[in-house]
């Protein structure tokens, strides 16, 4: 069965500075999608980014980016000048048929 | 669009209460997820719906949840009767199977349900 782990309960990063929060997961299959999901204090999850597993070029969206690596089943998330508005939750998750199958989330702390 | 709709927000009952959920999906969409989030477990999948047709229920902890989806636009999550252990946030998702883009979901607000 496929998992998904995110090891890091909880990280910090000062203002502007740059984190990357990790995830990894198992799979037997070859085609799937991973994402990052942000939820902030107000609960609302929010698609941050997307990988495709096909793609071998990582996916950017502004200040997010990720480091996808298919061999080692890996899916970390970058982000660059970070925000007070990026403190919030974070959850990795892998798509398999129509079915998500979560992380149990990383807690970002941006201090000012 | 609007995005997914949740209703209500909050919800406050009484062990042995009926509790009804519901959930508008994005116009379009074809595929309706519930989920129930709590600080113990997590996020979890409870059932999700294809064009309307519940697909896999293996998520639906016991018999007093039910779920419906009537029409496209429409499903609600049903408890009855509720205990003070279903108490969590429960978010409504879709996705369009023919996005492109992986069918990502889009979540609903989510409502925050608290038994007493």
């Amino acid at each position: 069965a496929q998992t998904v782990t995110q090891s890091q309960p909880e990280m910090s990063v000062q203002e502007a500075e740059t984190v990357t929060l990790s995830c990894t997961y198992d799979t037997s299959e070859s085609d799937y999608y991973l994402f990052w999901y942000k939820q902030p204090p107000s609960r609302q999850m929010i698609l941050v980014i997307r990988q495709e597993a096909y793609k071998q070029q990582n996916a950017t969206e502004n200040r997010f980016s990720v480091n996808f690596q298919k061999a080692a089943k890996s899916f970390s998330l970058k982000i660059s000048d970070s925000q007070l508005g990026d403190a919030a939750m974070y959850f990795c998750a892998y798509r398999t048929t129509y079915k998500y199958i979560f992380g149990t989330g990383t807690r970002l702390k941006v201090l000012a | 669009d609007a995005g997914v709709i949740q209703s209500p927000r909050h919800e406050v009952t009484e062990m042995g209460q009926e509790v009804t959920l519901r959930c508008k999906p994005i116009s379009g969409h074809d595929y309706l997820f519930w989920y129930r989030q709590t600080m113990m477990r997590g996020l979890e999948l409870l059932i999700y719906f294809n064009n309307n047709v519940p697909i896999d229920d293996s998520g639906m902890p016991e018999d007093r949840f039910s779920a419906k989806m009537p029409n496209a636009s429409f499903s609600t999550l049903k408890i009855q009767p509720s205990e003070p252990r279903d108490s969590a946030v429960y978010f409504c998702a879709s996705s369009f199977a023919g996005g492109g883009g992986g069918e990502t979901q889009y979540f609903g607000p989510g409502t925050r349900l608290l038994v007493l």
